[in-house]
């Protein structure tokens, strides 16, 4: 089993709608999670932590259940800016140099 | 002024031929890594250095050589070109000790083909 697991979709939506998606994680003693975002044929950068309680960001919201071992990402009044491939991330533990990467959700808004 | 930059963007060569990508950055950082994203997206961290010492060294065969000179340089020889590892190499650096370590600053990527 992976340690990081997206739905790669696509998914296809209009400008101004809401998308939300997961990611499964397999190892229950994760410590930290993340969002990035990688445009097409660039790098990836850092969209957001992840915290316990669930945090925003502008129209971002990440979401954290331990208990199910997913994170989530929903993406409020979508803009055909955000068209991009999220990656889901996993560190094992706070101190580790060692991140765990999904294969992407990607996200196409359309006008 | 670019904060992570890695030569060459492009790389295409035959099997067999030996090649190097160069990386840099500008951000005083402590900690570089070298990761590799395949045709399914996948990024797979191949080795990290923190002030010139190896501290990842995962499972890549070992005609890969990362070398740093200094901590700001961290460059990657492939020996013996195989078409598996087609792919694009991201170098990425990190501040701090290893906590630092979940957010990462990436270079733009090398592309490299191997035919």
């Amino acid at each position: 089993r992976k340690e990081v697991e997206q739905d790669p979709g696509p998914f296809n939506v209009p400008e101004g709608a809401t998308v939300a998606f997961n990611c499964t994680y397999s190892n229950s003693a994760s410590q930290s999670f993340f969002w990035y975002r990688q445009d097409c044929r660039k790098e990836p950068k850092l969209l957001m932590s992840v915290y316990s309680s669930g945090n925003e960001d502008g129209r971002f919201t990440a979401q954290l259940n331990r208990a199910s071992q997913y994170i989530s990402l929903l993406i409020r009044d979508s803009k055909l800016s955000d068209s991009a491939t999220y990656l889901c991330v996993v560190n094992r533990s706070y101190n580790d140099y060692k991140l765990s990467f999904g294969a992407g959700t990607t996200v196409t808004v359309r006008a | 002024d670019t904060a992570v930059s890695q030569t060459p963007k492009y790389l295409v060569t035959q099997m067999g031929n030996d090649k190097s990508i160069k990386c840099e950055q500008n951000l005083g950082h402590d900690t570089m890594y070298w990761y590799k994203q395949d045709s399914k997206k996948f990024l797979k961290i191949m080795f990290s250095y923190n002030n010139k010492e190896l501290i990842i060294n995962e499972t890549v065969p070992n005609r890969f050589s990362p070398k740093s000179p200094d901590k700001a340089h961290l460059n990657l020889h492939i020996n013996s070109l195989e078409l598996g590892d087609s792919a694009v190499y991201f170098c990425a650096s990190s501040q701090g000790g290893a906590s630092g370590a979940n957010v990462l600053t990436f270079g733009a990527g090398s592309r490299l083909t191997v035919l």
